[in-house]
């Protein structure tokens, strides 16, 4: 029944450690999300993936990359992690915005990083 | 300016208060609004989209000031389970990014 889910749920690793989220939509949406949440809470989306292709990469060292092997899945990989690394990591998917007048994001259950 | 401010409270209320919260956008071009709604520790959901001619859905009233560029969320009858956070999106016309505020704390008390 769940509609997008991401694993691992909490992930705590050591500084210069590589690691991978996986997200995972069965809603049949074409366009997923990657948004990292800070202890301030601020919401930030870092990349988008529309039918498998890359549209939006926001300012993000390129020790993040993304993968999405076909639409219902787009997976995080970090590399060399840090310490301001830390921070809840939220998957999403949606229809196609371009293609819908308004259109609702549904969100994973989240993945908190913690790097010490 | 930041492109989606909100005052991010925490606004205190007692059961069956009514509330209500603001957010504005600085970007004209701006042409979808939605309120989502965030429990602690876990991920945003949509509460209601925001329309032109204002729009309700129970308690919860949502209006749109394109003059202004804000968005309101009027919460009636507050109920303990209201108590989370609101986060005001922004979406320019044919862009993919959504722009989120820092959102609005929210605690009913008893």
């Amino acid at each position: 029944d769940t509609a997008v889910s991401q694993t691992p749920k909490y992930l705590v690793t050591q500084m210069g450690n590589d690691k991978s989220i996986k997200c995972e939509q069965n809603l049949g949406h074409d366009t997923m999300y990657w948004y990292k949440q800070d202890s301030k809470k601020f919401l930030k989306i870092m990349f988008s993936y529309n039918n498998k292709e890359l549209i939006i990469n926001e300012t993000v060292p390129n020790r993040f990359s993304p993968k999405s092997p076909d639409k219902a899945h787009l997976n995080l990989h970090i590399n060399s992690l840090e310490l301001g690394d830390s921070a809840v990591y939220f998957c999403a998917s949606s229809h196609s915005s371009a293609s819908l007048p308004a259109y609702e994001q549904y969100f994973g259950p989240g993945t908190r990083l913690t790097v010490t | 300016r930041k492109e989606v401010e909100q005052d991010p409270g925490p606004f205190n209320v007692p059961e069956g208060a009514t509330v209500a919260f603001n957010c504005t956008y600085s970007n004209s071009a701006s042409q979808s609004f939605f309120w989502y709604r965030q429990d602690c520790r876990k991920e945003p959901k949509l509460l209601m989209s925001v329309y032109s001619s204002g729009n309700e859905d129970g308690r919860f009233t949502a209006q749109l000031n394109r003059a202004s560029q804000y968005i309101s969320l009027l919460i009636r009858d507050s109920k303990l389970s209201d108590s989370a956070t609101y986060l005001c999106v922004v979406k320019r016309g044919g862009s993919y990014i959504p722009t989120f505020g820092r959102g609005t704390s929210l605690i009913v008390h008893p």
